[in-house]
């Protein structure tokens, strides 16, 4: 069974830093494409960023471009988003997805929310 | 970039109706249209993808349809599991999710 889980999420003042983190398991974490989207509170889905299975190339939603960056370690099954200069229009829901290879969003996480506030 | 025009944004219907969901793309988007449910608190999950295909272990009462600019996700027999707020998504150019429809049981 496909597992996603995310954490790192919380609150934080505008201009801060925050990594978050996403666990995958029941299914061969390098062969697949992941993204990251996120859902501001009571807002639709906004797609924010896709990184290839190997880790060679990243894509970002403009408005996240320069501030954030995807990673992953295909040793450790793991995903990341290094958010820096939070804003305020960053808070909402962050999920971690996994990318099928008709490149819609197949499997996703729970969830980890992260509030940008002073 | 490629606008998504859901319709309706709410819907209100009862245990059995045939429920009809639309999306309007500002332009072609080749059948790379998608259809994903949120139930309340809960992470989205995969409906329908490449506009008619079933994802496994979805109920055959989800169908999707559509082609070019106008796609529809259609619930033959309305489920009270299914109250759920759905959404589109195009990915021929990018990825832009609809809006959502929050559906509800009469």
């Amino acid at each position: 069974e496909v597992q996603l889980v995310e954490s790192g999420g919380g609150l934080v003042q505008p201009g801060r830093s925050l990594k978050l983190s996403c666990a995958a398991s029941g299914f061969t974490f390098s062969d697949y494409f992941m993204a990251w989207v996120r859902q501001a509170p009571k807002k639709g889905l906004e797609w924010v960023a896709t990184i290839t299975n190997t880790g060679s190339r990243t894509y970002y939603l403009d408005s996240v471009k320069g501030r954030f960056t995807i990673s992953r370690d295909n040793a450790r099954s793991s995903l990341y988003l290094q958010m820096n200069s939070l804003k305020s229009e960053d808070t909402a829901t962050y999920y971690c997805a996994t990318i099928a290879a008709g490149d819609w969003f197949a499997y996703w996480g729970q969830g980890t929310l992260v509030t940008v506030s002073s | 970039d490629i606008q998504m025009t859901q319709s309706p944004s709410f819907l209100s219907a009862s245990v059995g109706d045939r429920v009809t969901i639309n999306c309007k793309a500002s332009q072609n988007i080749n059948k790379y249209l998608d259809w994903y449910q949120q139930k309340l608190g809960e992470a989205p999950k995969l409906l329908i993808y490449h506009t008619n295909h079933l994802h496994r272990g979805i109920p055959s009462r989800f169908s999707g349809s559509g082609s070019d600019t106008d796609f529809t996700l259609t619930i033959s027999s309305l489920q009270p599991e299914d109250v759920a707020t759905y959404f589109c998504l195009q990915h021929n150019s990018g990825y832009t999710f609809g809006a959502g429809t929050m559906l509800e049981l009469k």
